[in-house]
């Protein structure tokens, strides 16, 4: 159980592009998803909180503009890198939390994005 | 906010021996502290947790203690393997489950040589 799948593992693209990820959880119901963004060799920092049917927590430091997260059922989160530059090339990773008491982040495989 | 500090940064055991990693943390606030392997290009997972009401938790070969009036938690892996090599990061927050977000430290890369 606690399944959560992440699409596309791998994107390479021209800088201006936006790219969308989308992370599932495929066997259990999650009202709020996590972001985090991972630098090589380096820890996991939290982007955005993701909450279904209403807008996302942001960070500080995080451009909501710039990373656009929708949560559109309780199974699909999209984060959106809109018009990415090679300074957005990294490794995206989502997480999800079953709706019962005292349940922990489940992750999904992480989305390596590099922008050239 | 919670702040998360995680030593030693590199860790090499021979395989068989055991393994110590230590992390400190700032709010007094934190009661659920999880540990995530994480493999290269891989996602973190979930390998043992535990919460403020208990000093201690064990799984097989992997313990984890807690000293929340010193605020800090360790990870103890005996008998290590050679799957057991990884990065491994420690985290804390108040509460598991949808509310709480986890703030990570910084990882720990083991490597356990034959």
């Amino acid at each position: 159980g606690a399944v959560v799948s992440q699409h596309p593992s791998r994107v390479i693209c021209k800088s201006g592009t936006s790219v969308k990820i989308e992370c599932r959880s495929l066997d259990f119901q999650a009202t709020t998803m996590f972001w985090y963004r991972q630098f090589p060799k380096k820890s996991l920092m939290l982007m955005a909180t993701s909450n279904e049917g209403s807008k996302a927590t942001y960070e500080q430091g995080v451009e909501k503009d710039k990373f656009l997260i929708n949560h559109a059922s309780l199974t699909l989160s999209t984060l959106t890198v809109t018009s990415a530059h090679p300074e957005d090339s990294s490794f995206y990773i989502c997480s999800a939390v079953r709706e019962a008491k005292n349940q922990p982040q489940h992750f999904g495989d992480g989305t390596r994005l590099s922008i050239l | 906010g919670e702040n998360v500090e995680q030593h030693p940064s590199t860790l090499s055991v021979q395989e068989g021996d055991s393994a110590v990693i230590k992390c400190t943390y700032s709010d007094s606030a934190s009661n659920y502290f999880p540990w995530y392997k994480q493999e290269l290009g891989k996602r973190p997972q979930l390998i043992i947790d535990i919460r403020s009401n208990v000093g201690e938790k064990k799984d097989q070969r992997i313990a984890v203690t807690l000293n929340k009036t010193a605020k800090h938690f360790s990870l103890h892996i005996t008998e290590t393997q050679p799957e057991d090599s990884a990065v491994y990061f420690c985290a804390a927050s108040i509460r598991p489950g949808t509310a709480s977000k986890l703030t990570f430290g910084t990882g720990t890369r083991l490597q356990v040589t034959l």
